[in-house]
This record gives structure tokens, C-alpha cells and sequence, in this order.
């Protein structure tokens, strides 16, 4: 079955520190790949997506992430974090062909300590 | 922007009663889905629509139906609500694929608490 794996469900990071996210797919061909936020009590923003070509893709806030298909990952990643960025991130994936919805990780919960 | 806009942010609704979830887009966008968000469990789809009267079921539609009679709305009904059900809510809507390097746009969600 496709999913979506979101190893880390809380994760407790120093502001100014760096920030990996980790997310691991399992589809039969490699999916269209999605980073959501969501702050609390708010909706899902997007942060950044990847449907082909370059690997490393940028996306708003300082965030990048990389895909690897090797691995089945498309981790997360921001240099220097902020107390702003203490959120849920959510990874995601589509696997094309029809209106069926994106496929959602369970979330990984960022801390930021001061 | 594109906005998608639930007409409730919270919702108190008693047991067996009817529950309807109201979620509205501006885009003209063909996709509506609606979704559960649990601690732990992340976003689940309940179902989605790609066409006006047309629906699919998502991966945990039991105790839940839909309406789509308009483009832009796409209506969540709980026919009788049990506490199990309390959850945030969250709507969404896309272009018709996403192989056209589109994305989904959320609701801001509804919480809704059965007691």
C-alpha cells in the first residue's frame, strides 16, 4: 500500500540551530512530494513541492528539502531556525493519475527551546 | 490567493444530531476534499470530489456523506453524529491534477466537539 512515513513525531530544536525533517515514501513510482505547515489552530500552508527535475528544491521561509530516490526520502531541511517556525510539518505525496488526494505523513511536531 | 473558507471554526453538536460542515473556494478549482486531522494520526481523507454531483470515497468515509451541488461548495454531513467523531475537520481544493504543478489549498478547518 502507498504511504507515507514521518519518522520523528516530536522534535526539539535550539533557536539558531539547524532543522532536518525526515520523511519516507513507499510507492511504486515516484511520487509527486509535498512539505505543509501548520501552525497551531490554522489550516495547512505549503511550503514547498517537488514533481521532477531538479533534486534539491527551495521553498518559503529559509526551507529546502531533497529528494532522494535511492532512499525514498524527501527530507526536510532549514539552516537556522526560528521561534516562529515551532509548528506540525506534514509531508505528503500524490501518485498521479486522478483526483484521489494527497497521502499525508502522521506529522512531526517542532519545538524550538531558546 | 485562492481561499478556502469552512463556515465554522468550532462546532458543539450533541450526540445523534445531523452536522453539517460547510466548505466553500474561490479558485474554480474541479478538486474538493475533505479531511480528518487526529494527534498521531495525521490527515485522513474522508472523501473527495472531482466534479460537481460526482464523489469518492477516501479511505475512512464510514458515518460521513457529501454534497457537491455547486463547483465552488463542498458539504461534509455527519447524518448522525457520534463523540467519536469529534476532530478537526479540513477542507481542501485543487486543480483538476496535479500533474499540472498545482497544489492543494487548505481550509483554516473546523473543530468540531460531539458531547
Amino acid at each position: 500500500a502507498q504511504s507515507v512515513t514521518q519518522p520523528d513525531i516530536h522534535i526539539t530544536v535550539s533557536e539558531g540551530a539547524s532543522l532536518e525533517l525526515r520523511c519516507n515514501y513507499s510507492y511504486g513510482a515516484t511520487p509527486y512530494l509535498f512539505w505543509y505547515v501548520q501552525s497551531p489552530g490554522q489550516g495547512l500552508q505549503l511550503l514547498l513541492k517537488y514533481f521532477s527535475g531538479d533534486t534539491l528544491v527551495q521553498g518559503i521561509k529559509g526551507f529546502e528539502a531533497e529528494f532522494k530516490r535511492s532512499q525514498s526520502s524527501f527530507n526536510l531541511r532549514k539552516p537556522s531556525v526560528h521561534w516562529s517556525d515551532a509548528a506540525e510539518y506534514f509531508c505528503a505525496a500524490y501518485s498521479g493519475g486522478g483526483a484521489d488526494g494527497l497521502t499525508f505523513g502522521k506529522g512531526t511536531h517542532l519545538i524550538i527551546q531558546p | 490567493d485562492v481561499k478556502v473558507t469552512q463556515s465554522s471554526r468550532y462546532l458543539v453538536k450533541r450526540t445523534g444530531e445531523k452536522v453539517f460542515l460547510e466548505c466553500v473556494q474561490d479558485m474554480d478549482h474541479e478538486n474538493m476534499f475533505w479531511y480528518r486531522q487526529d494527534p498521531g494520526l495525521g490527515l485522513r481523507l474522508i472523501y473527495f470530489s472531482y466534479d460537481v454531483k460526482m464523489k469518492e470515497k477516501g479511505d475512512i468515509p464510514e458515518g460521513y456523506s457529501v454534497s457537491r451541488e455547486k463547483k465552488e461548495r463542498f458539504s461534509l454531513i455527519l447524518e448522525s453524529a457520534s463523540t467519536n467523531q469529534t476532530s478537526m475537520y479540513l477542507c481542501a481544493s485543487s486543480l483538476v491534477s496535479f500533474v499540472m504543478n498545482t497544489e492543494a489549498f487548505f481550509g483554516q478547518g473546523t473543530r468540531l466537539t460531539v458531547v
